[in-house]
């Protein structure tokens, strides 16, 4: 099965913090995905990367930014916390097909930060 | 702008009752997943439905994608309390044939015994 460890599952930071968090995947999936889950929301994509070196921003990028050196890890970087990036944050990764279809996500089981 | 509608949003029934969810979107997805979230978890896949009329069946759930593949169903027979959950809907292909999924709101089910 694959695995999608993200590294923390709570965090509290204080405002202007700069948080990482890291999301690690064992199956040398290409794409990966930063989303953050809000009650009432859904699932909203913040960045995604569809290789090592390369991201491109989703629906919601404004005060994020992410990094992947790696293959298997993706961090998602808030530069300066504020209360309203409190939030669940679930990281998520896929595979191109034969097809170069997309394989449904596979997921973290999330971080919930609390930014106070 | 949500492009896919979940309905309903809250969902909140007895042991045994049948259910079902709907997942609408003015745009034509190439594929559209089903996900069940459980506290504390990540969404786990429950189906991909690719073929527009398809209906596929996962032991009491049946999940249809529908002829113009613009909107799905989920149905639930006779639920338990173990299908207490969020469920959500995300389809591939849609407005400008993005490959990136689009999720609805989701339905948050709870089944009480």
């Amino acid at each position: 099965d694959v695995k999608v460890t993200q590294s923390s599952r709570y965090l509290v930071k204080r405002t202007g913090e700069k948080v990482f968090l890291e999301c690690v995947q064992d199956m040398d999936h290409e794409n990966m995905f930063w989303y953050r889950q809000d009650p009432g929301l859904g699932l909203r994509l913040i960045y995604f990367s569809y290789d090592v070196k390369m991201k491109e921003k989703g629906d919601i990028p404004e005060g994020y930014s992410v990094s992947r050196e790696k293959k298997e890890r993706f961090s998602l970087i808030l530069e300066s916390a504020s209360t309203n990036q409190t939030s669940m944050y679930l990281c998520a990764s896929s595979f191109l097909d034969r097809g170069l279809r997309n394989s449904p996500l596979h997921f973290g089981n999330g971080t919930r930060l609390t930014v106070t | 702008t949500q492009l896919l509608e979940q309905s309903p949003q809250f969902l909140s029934i007895q042991e045994g009752e049948n259910l079902t969810v709907y997942c609408n979107s003015s745009s034509v997805f190439s594929s559209l997943q089903w996900y069940r979230q459980e506290p504390g978890e990540g969404p786990v896949l429950l189906v991909t439905v690719v073929t527009g009329g398809e209906v596929k069946k996962l032991k009491r759930l049946t999940f249809q994608f529908g002829d113009a593949r613009k909107d799905s169903s989920l149905h639930i027979t006779a639920a338990q309390t173990g299908d207490t959950g969020l469920y959500l809907c995300a389809g591939e292909g849609g407005s400008g044939g993005s490959y990136i999924p689009t999720f609805g709101r989701g339905t948050s089910l709870i089944v009480h015994p």
